[in-house]
């Protein structure tokens, strides 16, 4: 059991070049979601999808695109790169039941620098 | 006001010390809450749920106070591995709302 895998781990883009970050997890969790965090600002959510097919925008999606077409992988598709998209990013996964959601287990993150 | 608000600290402790973050949350309608533990670099991990009559593991105590809107968590006999950032963490309501995170409290426990 993998849990949720990210990839890459590093990246470094030139401002407009476009990229996906890759996540997957093999717990069959219905909930996933993509958070960046920078310094002083916390975990903010980018994107998120309660099953395969359905996805709706959180707190900062522009510049974002995602889609669901498997419940195992989650990919984030960033349009056109831009110094304010340098952060960390992070995939998480969860279970849910009857709208109660359970553990968020969190991927080990994708450090993105755009320059 | 922020949804979810937490001290940033950080609280700076003797091996041993008992400490306390608290975390306020603005809408009453909050379902579950939960406190996560994030390391330098690394990812969050839950550490424990927060139950209405409070709840104890090990040396962690978490308390809710719905009437006041906040959330604490209480360390016992700090230890150096409990150094890192404790963020709490809010779900609006049921269904599949997102979770909110605030942006965490930082601790750091000194021999």
């Amino acid at each position: 059991n993998a849990g949720v895998t990210q990839t890459p781990k590093f990246q470094v883009l030139k401002t407009g070049q476009s990229m996906t970050l890759q996540c997957a997890q093999d717990m069959n969790h219905e909930y996933m979601s993509w958070y960046r965090q920078d310094p002083g600002m916390g975990l903010r959510l980018i994107h998120y999808s309660v099953g395969a097919g359905i996805t709706d925008q959180g707190e900062v999606p522009n510049g974002y695109n995602v889609s669901r077409s498997t419940t195992e992988d989650f990919p984030l598709r960033l349009l056109s790169a831009a110094p304010s998209q340098t952060s960390v990013y992070f995939c998480a996964s969860s279970l849910t039941r009857q709208g109660r959601s359970y553990e968020q287990y969190f991927g080990p993150g994708t450090r993105l620098t755009v320059t | 006001r922020k949804e979810v608000e937490q001290d940033p600290g950080p609280f700076n402790v003797p091996e041993g010390a008992t400490v306390a973050f608290n975390c306020t949350y603005s809408n009453s309608a909050s379902q579950s809450f939960f406190w996560y533990r994030q390391d330098c670099r690394k990812e969050p991990k839950l550490l424990m749920s927060v139950y209405s009559s409070g709840n104890e593991d090990g040396r962690f105590t978490a308390q809710l106070n719905r009437a006041s809107q906040y959330i604490s968590l209480l360390i016992r006999d700090s230890k150096l591995s409990d150094s890192a950032t404790y963020l709490c963490v809010v779900k609006r309501n049921s269904g599949n709302t997102p979770l909110v995170f605030g942006k965490g409290t930082r601790l750091s426990v000194i021999a």
